[in-house]
């Protein structure tokens, strides 16, 4: 059973658009999200964090919002940049663990 | 080290054979993880140490599969009679501490049997 969805595969942004990433998740005693960015031949790299008390989390030109009635959370990119093309992963901890979603392709075009 | 190591960066293996994979985490961090990257799909967890704890090897999908930690810091993630089906990239991280926290991860290996 997926824990956690990220129910896009790819997604095409022109450069200084925003991107917004999304993610579902079903198991609610998740209490921590994250958000990792990878690009080819290296491994995942953290972007960005939010705990469940919480409904927003900015970093720059990343925001994280959550919405834990509707189990759902997104991660904007404003603008995006071309550098910011990789595939970005959603994941979710209740405990030991990560559970990671299948990934969203972020390609940004100049 | 600065970050998480992991090696060989590749493998390439016959079907039957056994093949070890080693992890090096960053100095300091108790929490060591083993997931592994089919594919197309996300990353799946597959074993976790934590200090002295015995391990959480909820994750692992056979008995062929198998990890250690020596002294707390190096693990070296063990497949016994490698299938196609292991074929993957399978990635180490390690976190300061247990759950919830920030894992930092290896670039991985990447496993083909053939």
């Amino acid at each position: 059973d997926q824990q956690v969805k990220q129910n896009s595969p790819s997604l095409s942004v022109q450069e200084g658009r925003i991107s917004i990433l999304n993610c579902d998740y079903t198991n609610s005693m998740f209490d921590y999200f994250l958000w990792y960015k990878k690009y080819p031949a290296e491994g995942p790299t953290f972007l960005i964090s939010i705990s469940s008390i919480k409904d927003k989390n900015e970093d720059g030109r990343f925001t994280v919002f959550l919405n834990k009635s509707a189990k759902h959370l997104s991660l904007h990119i404003v603008p995006s940049q071309p550098g910011d093309s990789a595939v970005y992963f959603c994941a979710a901890s209740g405990g030991n663990k990560l559970v990671f979603g299948a990934g969203t392709i972020l390609r940004v075009k100049s | 080290g600065a970050g998480v190591s992991q090696s060989p960066s590749n493998k390439v293996t016959e079907k039957g054979k056994d093949v070890e994979l080693r992890c090096d985490p960053i100095s300091g961090h108790t929490a060591l993880y083993w997931y592994r990257q089919s594919l197309g799909q996300g990353l799946e967890f597959l074993i976790y140490f934590q200090g002295n704890s015995a391990p959480d090897k909820s994750g692992l999908p056979s008995d062929r599969f198998s990890a250690e930690r020596t002294g707390g810091s190096v693990s070296t993630l063990t497949i016994q009679r490698t299938q196609q089906e292991d074929s993957a990239v399978y990635l180490c991280a390690s976190s300061p501490t247990n759950g919830g926290n920030i894992q930092y991860f290896g670039a991985g290996t990447r496993l083909s049997v053939l």
